[in-house]
């Protein structure tokens, strides 16, 4: 079975400070892995998306994330946080094999941007 | 497109009460799911589907039914309403298994 844990359900930056928000995930196969943001009274957006290509996956709105396969880890990342980036993060994890389709995804974590 | 549609935006219902939650898609995707969001609980699915007329459990399948006559619509059922059942739900597509997951609006649903 597949899980993802996200460190923190509530982080804190300045405006301009970096960004870091944890996800460590367990999967029995190469994982898939995502990070979907979700702002206030709305639906879930796919910020991005590891496939098995490039560790380092760029997104949108400036944030990346690197796949760590040593430490089961897909940290989300953005050098200065904005204040419209106030949201909630989920990090989402599908393993690879053809069997199966379920999407599990982590509690999330709220950043607060302070100005 | 108009992408992933869910009717009604908000419902209040009575326990032991019954209600479709609607939900359509208009690019053609082939999977289709239902979460609810609960806070402090991320998003758990409940039941999803791979095509017109296959669908499957998820994590808490109970006290839900689907059906899937069309590519277009996946309506989830709620038979009899329970306290529990209060939660955001929100349905989801893609075109592919493993392809991202395109979100609708959510509806929230409160049981008294």
């Amino acid at each position: 079975a597949q899980s993802v844990t996200q460190l923190g359900s509530h982080v804190s930056v300045s405006e301009g400070a970096l960004v870091l928000l944890r996800c460590n995930y367990s999967s029995s196969v190469p994982p898939y892995l995502f990070w979907y943001v979700q702002y206030p009274n709305q639906g879930l957006q796919l910020l991005l998306k590891y496939t098995s290509a490039a560790t380092l996956v760029k997104g949108i709105n400036g944030f990346e994330a690197e796949f760590k396969k040593s430490e089961t880890s897909f940290h989300l990342t953005k050098p200065s946080a904005h204040m419209s980036d106030a949201a909630e993060y989920f990090c989402a994890v599908s393993d690879s094999g053809a069997g199966s389709y379920q999407l599990t995804f982590g509690k999330g974590t709220k950043l607060s941007v302070i100005p | 497109n108009a992408g992933v549609t869910q009717t009604p935006k908000f419902q209040v219902l009575k326990t032991g009460q019954s209600m479709t939650l609607q939900c359509a898609q208009d690019m053609n995707h082939e999977y289709m799911s239902w979460y609810r969001q609960d806070p402090g609980m991320g998003l758990r699915l409940i039941h999803y589907s791979v095509g017109a007329g296959i669908t499957d459990q998820g994590e808490v399948p109970n006290g839900y039914n689907v059906s899937r006559s069309t590519t277009e619509d996946f309506p989830l059922r709620l038979l009899s309403a329970a306290p529990s059942q209060t939660s955001v739900y929100f349905c989801a597509s893609s075109q592919r298994r493993k392809e991202t997951q395109y979100f609708g609006p959510g509806t929230r649903l409160l049981v008294l």
